[in-house]
């Protein structure tokens, strides 16, 4: 009855490969987002979706695509793989928007690495 | 950028109050404070959060002071599993919560 999951724990991959991150919530959250913590431990946002809609987009590189193909999943495809993607992956949900008292639970993360 | 300025670490003895203090002297009239920790690398985990009043739950209490410029977590008995890095944050608008470098609080026995 876990919250938030994330598919795979572990990702080892090569450069220049794509791959992707998979997360599910059974919360019944509206909203649905995707942080990534580098070397450094620095979390950042990357994006969140609110019932399939994109409603943040910061400055992450188009190799990266978010895709929620229902409000419950929000999966994390990444092109091209480099050096410097290499970071743990945490996705979160929130019931609303994410706005005022909305709280963000978070999923246990995916760490990759590329070599 | 962060909203907040927490210390960088702090240390507690097993059994005794764990007093978070964290600065926000910019944080606007709606902008609410959240608390989070992450426990060696696992995903953050949220504690409490307050606008004005303070706040208490079963894992902390939170307390702002008038001005709203500052705010302390405290956790009431701390036991070794409470190490972690705990992370002040400010909510901005549309939903993003920023982390800073959170305060390492290390529960010695």
């Amino acid at each position: 009855d876990t919250a938030v999951s994330q598919t795979p724990k572990y990702l080892v991959t090569q450069m220049g490969n794509d791959k992707s991150i998979k997360c599910e919530q059974n919360l019944g959250h509206d909203t649905m987002y995707w942080y990534k913590q580098d070397s450094k431990k620095f979390l950042k946002i990357m994006f969140s979706y609110n019932n399939k809609e994109l409603i943040i987009n910061e400055t992450v590189p188009n190799r990266f695509s978010p895709k929620s193909p229902d409000k419950a999943h929000l999966n994390l495809h990444i092109n091209s793989l480099e050096l410097g993607d290499s970071a743990v992956y945490f996705c979160a949900s929130s019931r609303l928007r994410g706005e005022g008292t909305d709280t963000q639970y978070f999923g246990p993360g995916t760490r990759l690495t590329v070599l | 950028d962060a909203k907040t300025t927490q210390p960088p670490s702090m240390d507690c003895a097993e059994g005794r109050a764990a007093n978070l203090p964290c600065n926000h002297s910019t944080i606007s009239g709606n902008e609410y404070v959240y608390w989070y920790r992450q426990i060696h690398s696992q995903g953050p985990q949220y504690i409490i959060h307050g606008l004005k009043n303070n706040e208490t739950n079963e894992m902390a209490s939170l307390i702002i002071t008038e001005d709203r410029k500052s705010s302390t977590l405290i956790l009431p008995h701390a036991t070794l599993r409470d190490t972690a890095v705990y992370y002040c944050i400010v909510r901005v608008g549309g939903g993003k919560l920023i982390f800073g470098q959170g305060t390492e609080l290390s529960v010695k026995p």
